[in-house]
């Protein structure tokens, strides 16, 4: 079972759409969980992270951890072309070490 | 605002040949990390430090990987024997000590394995 999962994608929404992406975690140990944005050929980049169950709001981003379902997600509200992006979960246990998921390609549309 | 410098961008060597990659974390942070990116794949964990040894490492750091902080800003990655299959983009990684923050990440650097 891999650490982390997410739906490769590619996901495609209309500028000014919500974009969902979803990230599921095997380790109910884990503690932390980040969200990252990766432009093509470029380093992650963290966009908001979240520890505690509910809902953390950044701006025109949404971080939503459900730890009894193992599940952490990441809205983005008016989705703006320069969005485009792969979007990386990623969760730290009881270690140091962070897990990432293959990410998710996003494409807003103009 | 503070970052992770990492150095050379790009390099190219001979299969066989040794390499070093090399990382500036951020000052006052205490952890230290090296991933890599295999073309179109994910992000890989390769090894974390701390304290001046390593606290975690993967399955992929094995014997022809090591790290070392020689001097108390640079972080290294050295590869003894390079291999074709270790073309990547290396990243390394740094954060504080506190409970729950992140990982800031350097620019990477392009091996290429020829």
């Amino acid at each position: 079972q891999k650490e982390v999962e997410q739906n490769s994608g590619p996901l495609s929404v209309p500028e000014g759409a919500i974009a969902s992406l979803n990230c599921t975690y095997s380790d109910r140990g884990s503690q932390s969980f980040f969200w990252y944005r990766q432009y093509s050929g470029k380093s992650p980049e963290l966009i908001m992270f979240i520890y505690s169950n509910g809902d953390k709001e950044d701006g025109r981003f949404t971080a939503q951890l459900n730890k009894a379902s193992q599940y952490v997600s990441l809205l983005i509200r008016d989705s703006q072309p320069s969005d485009s992006a792969t979007y990386l979960c990623a969760v730290r246990r009881t270690g140091n070490q962070f897990y990432f998921g293959t990410g998710t390609s996003l494409t807003v549309i103009p | 605002e503070p970052e992770v410098t990492q150095t050379p961008s790009h390099q190219v060597t001979q299969m066989g040949q040794e390499v070093i990659l090399r990382c500036v974390p951020i000052s006052n942070h205490l952890y230290f990390y090296w991933y890599r990116q295999i073309l179109g794949q994910k992000v890989e964990f390769l090894v974390s430090f701390y304290n001046n040894e390593i606290s975690e490492k993967s399955e992929i750091f094995d014997d022809q990987f090591s790290v070392e902080r020689p001097d108390g800003s640079n972080f290294t990655l050295k590869i003894r024997s390079t291999k074709l299959e270790d073309s990547a983009m290396y990243f390394c990684a740094s954060r504080t000590g506190q409970r729950n923050t992140e990982a800031f990440f350097g620019q990477g650097t392009r091996l290429t394995v020829v």
